[in-house]
């Protein structure tokens, strides 16, 4: 079992670009969230994906936007890149229907030049 | 709403002496709680949770944690620190109502001296 993979790893944009971070689920898990962990910081919860719809979102503005394919993996794509969005972007999956408890990826540190 | 704080920004023990990382709560319902472990330019890995069965409960590495309602705390707990253990501990709430919206605190800083 693979676990929670991401890519890329690093990332580094300009602001104003744009970015897409991928995020496959643990094997079994039908639920993605995604967090952004700013340096020092615990992570903030962006959103979460459930049967391809966003099933909640934090407090974060609409440049942030994600998709969830059939086979539960996601995507996170941010528009008009400002520099405070560099941070390491967290996925994690879970079972909706279990117990509870989110298995995060390593992340994807982007930095935002 | 929830809400978690962590008590100590920053911890510091002696190799093979105990450690305490505190941890209390707010939720409005009955909650579920977890302590995730992030070492340096790692992802978080779920250490423990509690989800409603026992109150005492073991994770991995030798730690556990009690949940204590009346105190609204989840503290988490190991009679030996390693050097191993130095890592960011973050305390993370969740409500089974909100479809598994977490939480985090702000986490602590662990350092274990030789």
């Amino acid at each position: 079992d693979a676990g929670v993979t991401q890519s890329p790893t690093h990332l580094i944009k300009t602001r104003g670009q744009q970015v897409t971070l991928r995020c496959s689920p643990k094997s079994g898990h039908d639920t993605v969230s995604w967090y952004q962990q700013a340096l020092g910081q615990g992570p903030q919860f962006i959103f979460q994906y459930y049967e391809e719809e966003e099933r909640q979102r934090g407090n974060f503005p609409d440049r942030f936007s994600g998709h969830q394919f059939p086979n539960y993996s996601s995507e996170l794509n941010v528009n008009a890149l400002l520099l405070g969005d560099s941070a390491l972007y967290l996925c994690a999956s879970s079972l909706s229907a279990g117990p509870g408890g989110q298995y995060f990826g390593p992340g994807t540190r982007l930095t935002v030049l | 709403a929830q809400s978690v704080t962590q008590l100590d920004s920053h911890v510091s023990v002696s190799e093979g002496t105990p450690v305490l990382l505190r941890c209390n709560y707010s939720s409005s319902y009955s909650p579920s709680l977890f302590w995730y472990v992030q070492h340096p330019n790692k992802g978080l890995q779920l250490l423990l949770k509690y989800t409603s069965a026992a109150t005492l409960v073991k994770g991995i590495n030798g730690f556990e944690a009690e949940f204590k309602k009346s105190e609204t705390s989840f503290h988490l707990t190991k009679p030996s620190a390693h050097m191993s253990d130095a890592a960011e501990y973050f305390c993370v709430v969740s409500d089974k109502t909100s479809y598994d919206k977490v939480i985090f605190g702000p986490g602590t800083s662990l350092s274990v001296i030789p």
